[in-house]
């Protein structure tokens, strides 16, 4: 099973200041990685597909990079409504399908 | 617009069973592949299962093989989860969510439903 791991399990940033997101994997997964947004009492939304395409519909502040075990979600300039737990998940070797423990983004 | 809306959710006795369904709506649901994945009370994401767009074929995570069966009924656009056998660690939001045409990750989501697995 490839285990997804991200760091830090908490970010507290600033509105109009960049947030760093990280994810990495046990293995190689190549580019086969997805973003989900979260927010309280929400349904996850997808975010970013192949490790760097935004999903359709998503800000351009978002964004994302990596390849093979080391991944990254960036998040420009935080606005408010950004504020959500967000996730990882890779389908390059499954089953099963494996996502990250998540990372909550706090608005300072 | 997609929706897709489960329900079936309830408390149950740990060794009971539940059936949960999914109707799909406003895609051509016999098209896409379908999951379920669940979310413990406060924890993470977690994959339970997927089946073929004409239900041919199937797959479960090792924590719920044996015990769930994943079905789906294409001509009443609804998406099912058999759960026997249900223990405590099965507490959790159950939803359904639609594969994306290109990769295998989900690009819509149902609202979830709530199992609770308890005494």
């Amino acid at each position: 099973e490839v285990v997804m791991t991200q760091s830090p399990a908490t970010l507290s940033v600033s509105p109009g200041e960049r947030a760093t997101l990280s994810c990495r994997a046990s293995q190689s997964v190549s580019s086969n990685l997805a973003w989900y947004q979260q927010k309280p009492g929400q349904s996850p939304r997808l975010l970013i597909d192949g490790a760097s395409t935004r999903a359709s519909g998503i800000p351009t502040r978002f964004s994302g990079s990596g390849s093979g075990t080391e991944f990254t979600l960036t998040i420009s300039s935080l606005q408010s409504e950004d504020s959500a737990v967000y996730y990882c998940q890779q389908y390059y070797n499954w089953p099963p399908l494996t996502f990250g423990g998540g990372t909550k983004v706090e608005i300072k | 617009e997609v929706q897709l809306v489960e329900s079936g959710g309830g408390l149950v006795q740990p060794g009971g069973s539940l059936r949960l369904s999914c109707v799909a709506s406003g895609f051509t649901f016999s098209s896409y592949w379908m999951h379920w994945v669940r979310q413990p009370p406060g924890k993470g994401l977690v994959w339970v299962s997927r089946i073929h767009s004409d239900g041919s074929r199937t797959s479960y995570a090792d924590s719920v093989k044996g015990r769930f069966t994943i079905s789906r009924d294409n001509a009443k656009n609804t998406l099912y989860l058999q759960m026997n056998s249900l223990r405590g660690e099965d507490t959790a939001v159950y939803y359904c969510a639609r594969e994306s045409p290109v990769a295998v990750n989900f690009d819509s989501w149902g609202q979830g439903v709530l199992v609770t697995v308890s005494s």
